[in-house]
């Protein structure tokens, strides 16, 4: 149980453009979801926490405009790397917590974002 | 503020020894602690946790932890290694009143020789 989907698992994309990753709890629903940025042989960074039908709370440092969450429904998240540059590649990886807050999250298998 | 060390970014040792995984955290408030382990290009996966309660964990795989306050320490361990234990793995903390915000130490590499 507890299963959380991430999609697409790697992508390469032209300087400029926009991607969309798309996080999905699959056997529960997740009234929270959170990003994380990884960066090559690094620990995760929390980039913002989304709870369903409310806006994302984004963590310091964070852009907002260039980083769009949206958690429409209380089993999707995505996340929308607008205006892509070489320096936004990373592994991007979503996690979901269950119920209440104290529940463990469950992480995603991760996005590796390459932008040429 | 709360933080995590983990000592020792690289970790290597034969297949059936002791498999001991350092971690140190700071915490102005009770700390939930976790292990995570990370295989290549995949995600985290929970190994054990502490919340209250009994100070020595038992997770998954064979793994555990013990939280030692005085030592503010959750050093994860098995007693013997086998090949497929060969990961990334996280210690992570987040305090009793926010749990969501966790704060991860930067990760030790274990490698597991035959």
């Amino acid at each position: 149980g507890a299963v959380v989907s991430q999609h697409p698992s790697w992508v390469i994309c032209k300087s400029g453009t926009s991607v969309k990753i798309e996080c999905r709890s699959l056997d529960f629903q997740a009234t929270t979801m959170f990003w994380y940025r990884q960066f090559p042989k690094q620990s995760l960074m929390l980039m913002a926490t989304s709870n369903e039908g409310s806006k994302a709370t984004y963590e310091q440092g964070v852009e907002k405009d260039k980083f769009l969450i949206n958690h429409a429904s209380l089993t999707l998240s995505t996340l929308t790397v607008t205006s892509a540059h070489p320096e936004d590649s990373s592994f991007y990886i979503c996690s979901a917590r269950p119920g209440r807050s104290g529940q463990p999250q469950h992480f995603g298998d991760g996005t590796r974002l390459s932008i040429l | 503020a709360q933080s995590v060390t983990q000592l020792g970014s690289h970790v290597s040792v034969s297949e059936g020894a002791l498999v001991l995984l350092r971690c140190n955290y700071s915490s102005s408030v009770p700390p939930y602690l976790f292990w995570y382990v990370q295989y290549p290009n995949q995600g985290l996966q929970l190994l054990l946790k502490y919340t209250t309660g009994a100070t020595l964990v038992k997770g998954i795989n064979g793994f555990e932890a013990e939280f030692k306050k005085s030592e503010t320490s959750f050093h994860l361990t098995k007693p013997s290694a086998h090949m497929s234990d060969a990961a990334e793995y996280f210690c992570a903390v987040s305090d009793s009143y926010n749990t969501d915000k966790l704060i991860f130490g930067t990760g030790t590499r274990l490698q597991v020789f035959p």
